[in-house]
């Protein structure tokens, strides 16, 4: 079956442009999460959706950040104004119940974002 | 508040040898889930396997095994019969009850992992 698909696979901005990371989840998952992998550094949970819950944005940097999930399965990561630190590899994952320990969560490919 | 260390940045093995990767954590949660996923340079994270904090036995899963022992908190893992195609990025992983929650996973900076021929 298809596993989680993010894109663009790489985005290259100005400093100063918003930009949009879209991910699509493996169908029947109900947790999603978004994660940051800066250079050099491990994965940076930013924000988790589980189900018609509220999101937890505990692991948004900035309030630049925001991400949005519609009827339960794209989400979308919105950078406003973006910065040369916010370049990173975007990573979306999904997961088939996030209230369960066990279930491991399968990522996608990742968004490279370069901001110049 | 949940912390993974992974103490060897780069590993390497010969092929058909053994390899075991550290990680150790720290958490007050009485009940945690422990993960590894390998990162080839494609950039993709793979779930190798999995260990519940109150699991009586250690996961194995093919060659790969984890080493759980809970009173010194580390969950090190396995590789047995190491092939070219294990040379990737290895991450360890938590997540937990109280610190956060299960809807987040806390990551180690991860080891690089060689295989040679």
């Amino acid at each position: 079956g298809a596993g989680v698909s993010q894109s663009p696979s790489n985005k290259v901005t100005e400093k100063g442009k918003d930009v949009e990371l879209r991910c699509d989840p493996i169908s029947g998952h109900t947790a999603l999460y978004w994660y940051r992998q800066s250079l050099g550094q491990g994965l940076e949970f930013l924000i988790y959706f589980q189900g018609n819950s509220a999101p937890d944005k505990s692991g948004l940097p900035s309030d630049r950040f925001s991400a949005e999930r519609t009827g339960g399965s794209v989400s979308t990561l919105t950078i406003q104004r973006t910065q040369q630190e916010d370049s990173a590899v975007y990573l979306c994952a999904s997961s088939a119940d996030g209230l369960a320990g066990y279930n491991e969560q399968f990522f996608g490919p990742g968004t490279r974002l370069t901001v110049l | 508040a949940q912390k993974i260390t992974q103490t060897q940045p780069g590993m390497f093995v010969q092929e058909k040898e053994a390899v075991t990767l550290d990680c150790t954590y720290d958490t007050s949660d009485p009940s945690y889930g422990l993960f590894w996923y390998k990162q080839p340079s494609s950039g993709e994270m793979i779930f190798l396997i999995y260990q519940g904090s109150y699991d009586q036995q250690n996961a194995t899963e093919g060659r790969y095994s984890l080493n759980f022992q809970k009173a010194r908190k580390s969950a090190n893992l396995v590789i047995s019969a190491s092939q070219l195609g294990d040379s990737a990025m290895y991450f360890c992983a938590m997540r937990g009850v109280l610190s956060g929650g299960y809807n987040k996973l806390i990551f180690g900076a991860g080891t690089r992992l060689a295989v040679h021929p």
